[in-house]
């Protein structure tokens, strides 16, 4: 069965420090491949997304994603993390045009 | 940037009542989703709807639950004797292709007492 595996179920941070949300999925195949942000009580926002070709892609908000074949992983990083950036980060996956299916969520916490 | 808009976004609603939860999709998209989050755990797959029929439906969506495009520009999710596991939130989604991504709206929090 298709699943993604988020880890981390609460990570804190400093302001300013970096950051890596990890994520690993199980497929026969690769899968498309998305982050989502949650902010609390809101809905569900694309952050980026991998299909094919480079495996290092750049979304909005400065996050970047890099997908590991080898590892089966697609991991969320950001350089420099701003107090806005704390929400819930969702990784999710998929073939064709059928349901996504998202890991459990990793929630951020920013301190000063 | 084109929304998918859902209303209400907060309901209450007694057990045993019927609840319609509504969606409007961007308008060039193909496929649509309903997908819940009950409070603090993930997001789960309900069903999607492609060509005017259900095309995918979790274990979730027994016959308590169906959807309707009832003239092409609403989806809608009913639920027909709504039980207190029902509350959670419902997250109306739609794309031309997955490769793109969903578009999600922004949810109607479903609270049955």
């Amino acid at each position: 069965a298709q699943s993604v595996t988020q880890p981390d179920i609460h990570i804190t941070v400093s302001e300013g420090a970096s950051l890596e949300l990890r994520c690993n999925y199980s497929y026969g195949a690769t899968p498309y491949l998305f982050w989502y942000v949650q902010s609390p009580g809101q809905g569900l926002q694309l952050l980026l997304k991998y299909f094919s070709g480079d495996t290092l892609v750049q979304g909005i908000k400065g996050f970047e994603a890099e997908f590991k074949r080898s590892q089966s992983s697609f991991n969320l990083r950001k350089p420099s993390v701003h107090w806005s950036d704390a929400a819930e980060y969702f990784c999710a996956s998929g073939f064709g045009n059928e349901k996504l299916t998202f890991g459990t969520g990793t929630r951020l916490t920013i301190i000063p | 940037e084109p929304e998918v808009t859902q209303t209400p976004s907060h309901q209450v609603t007694q057990m045993g009542q019927e609840v319609i939860l509504r969606c409007v999709p961007i308008s060039n998209h193909l496929y649509f989703y309903w997908y819940r989050q009950i409070l603090g755990q993930k997001v789960e797959f309900l069903v999607s709807f492609y060509n005017n029929e259900i095309s995918e439906k979790s274990e979730i969506f027994d016959d308590q639950f169906s959807v309707e495009r009832p003239d092409g520009s609403n989806f809608t999710l009913k639920i027909r004797s709504t039980k207190l596991e029902d509350s959670a939130m419902y997250f109306c989604a739609s794309t031309t292709t997955l490769r793109y991504g969903y578009t999600f709206g922004s949810g109607t929090r479903l609270t049955v007492v």
